[in-house]
């Protein structure tokens, strides 16, 4: 059973430019949360699929979008960068309605 | 708006040592708390999860409680290693699998 799994490590972009961010769910995970970390805080929700359909979001503008394959893998773009954009960005896979959710080990994103 | 907060946000202790991490939140209507481990640079590691109907979870020597009513939760740790060194995160669940956290503990054991 492989874990969650994500890409690029790390990434460094200009402010204006687009992002996109790949995470890989654990076998048998159909529903998968993002959630961006700026540094020495708590990580946000910024939204969660479940069957390829975004499933809840949280107070991020609508330049964050995401999409989710048929595979149950994830994207996260982000458009026209700023530099707050600058954090480490986690996904976490699991069964709907399941207790525990399973992190993957984060792409840090980097706006000059 | 769930709030969620952790103090203290460092702690430094002598090796062997026992402590206490708290965490607290405004909105009593959870699902369920959380304790995380990260270590720098990396992603989360669940380290205890207590149901809102549990009081507390225990696993080796890391033992979390929670009072809903009061909205707190403590995590302790019994005879503290070098290896639990890292930043430790609260949070709760408020449904459809959404967890807000807190801003973490950064916790350093000393040799």
């Amino acid at each position: 059973e492989t874990g969650v799994t994500q890409s690029p490590t790390h990434l460094i972009k200009t402010r204006g430019q687009q992002v996109t961010l790949r995470c890989s769910s654990q076998s048998g995970h159909n529903t998968v949360s993002w959630y961006q970390q700026a540094l020495g805080q708590g990580p946000q929700f910024i939204f969660q699929y479940y069957r390829e359909e975004e499933n809840g979001r949280g107070n991020f503008p609508p330049r964050f979008s995401g999409l989710q394959f048929p595979n149950y893998s994830s994207e996260l773009n982000v458009n026209a960068l700023e530099l707050d954009d600058s954090a480490l960005y986690l996904c976490a896979s699991s069964s709907l309605g399941a207790d525990t959710q399973y992190f993957g080990p984060g792409t840090r994103l980097t706006v000059l | 708006k769930q709030e969620v907060t952790q103090i203290p946000a460092a702690l430094s202790v002598p090796e062997g040592e026992n402590l206490v991490l708290n965490c607290s939140f405004t909105d009593s209507a959870i699902y369920n708390l959380q304790w995380f481990r990260q270590d720098p640079g990396k992603g989360l590691t669940s380290l205890l999860l207590i149901q809102s109907s549990q009081r507390e979870q225990t696993s080796g020597r890391l033992n979390a409680s929670l009072d809903k009513s009061s909205g707190r939760s403590t995590l302790y740790i019994a005879a503290s290693q070098p290896g639990d060194s890292a930043t430790y995160l609260c949070a709760v669940e408020e449904g459809a699998q959404k967890l807000v956290f807190g801003q973490g503990t950064r916790l350093t054991i000393n040799p």
